[in-house]
């Protein structure tokens, strides 16, 4: 079955403990990227990769790192988690980069309470 | 810069009624996509329709309908004869056709409850 899984879907943490979310895709999709969902907010970007290798800021990635070091896998690091980074975050992915004419696949949504 | 405002952030209605969700998008691309998706009380998102700039057609999926209407920046959802399954906050997002990271850009949301 095609899709995007991610883990944890929930997770409560503290201020400074590194943690990582995991987002992995089995179709072969070069695009990926992390959004978080926050009230009244709706949905922002935070970091994209293009490709393996290639990633770059979206919106929001102040506290936030990624890696692409295969395909499948696109990482949502958060080296020194902060209270306001307190979210739902939804990874997402496409074939290319052209959200235009490639359907968006979203993940099941990671759940981040930090304390 | 992009955006998308949902400026209703709560709609309740009575199961079997029509409800329309708003949609207002601000751009400077004359090519651009605009979306909707549905996240139902388990949290993922669901995607609805995507329709390009160049395409005013409105469109029609069974119960869902999508009026566009560029004069007005407004792509609208209309739900009918809703059902207790339509709860859910939708999402109506846009996208710029540039070369690069096309990435959504989100309204705010809005939550509809129908009610039995």
């Amino acid at each position: 079955e095609a899709q995007v899984t991610q883990n944890p879907r929930y997770l409560i943490t503290v201020t400074g403990k590194k943690l990582t979310v995991t987002c992995s895709q089995n179709m072969n999709h070069e695009y990926m990227s992390w959004y978080r969902q926050d009230p009244g907010l709706g949905l922002r970007q935070i970091y994209y990769s293009m490709n393996v290798e290639v990633t770059d800021k979206g919106d929001v990635p102040e506290g936030y790192k990624v890696s692409r070091k295969e395909k499948r896998n696109f990482p949502l690091i958060l080296e020194s988690p902060s209270p306001n980074q307190t979210s739902l975050y939804f990874c997402a992915s496409s074939l290319y980069y052209r959200i235009s004419t490639d359907t968006q696949y979203f993940g099941p949504g990671t759940r981040l309470t930090v304390l | 810069a992009q955006k998308v405002t949902q400026a209703q952030t709560e709609i309740s209605v009575v199961e079997k009624e029509d409800v329309t969700l708003d949609c207002v998008y601000e751009t400077r691309d004359t090519t651009y996509y605009l979306f909707w998706y549905k996240q139902p009380p388990s949290g993922e998102l669901v995607f609805l329709i995507r329709r390009n700039s160049f395409d005013e057609q409105n469109e029609i999926s069974g119960r869902y309908s999508w009026n566009f209407q560029k004069s007005t920046s407004s792509f609208n959802f209309t739900i009918t004869a809703s059902q207790v399954v339509d709860s859910a906050v939708y999402f109506c997002a846009l996208s710029e056709g540039n070369f690069g990271n096309e990435k959504l850009t989100f309204g705010t949301g809005t939550r509809l409850t129908i009610i039995p």
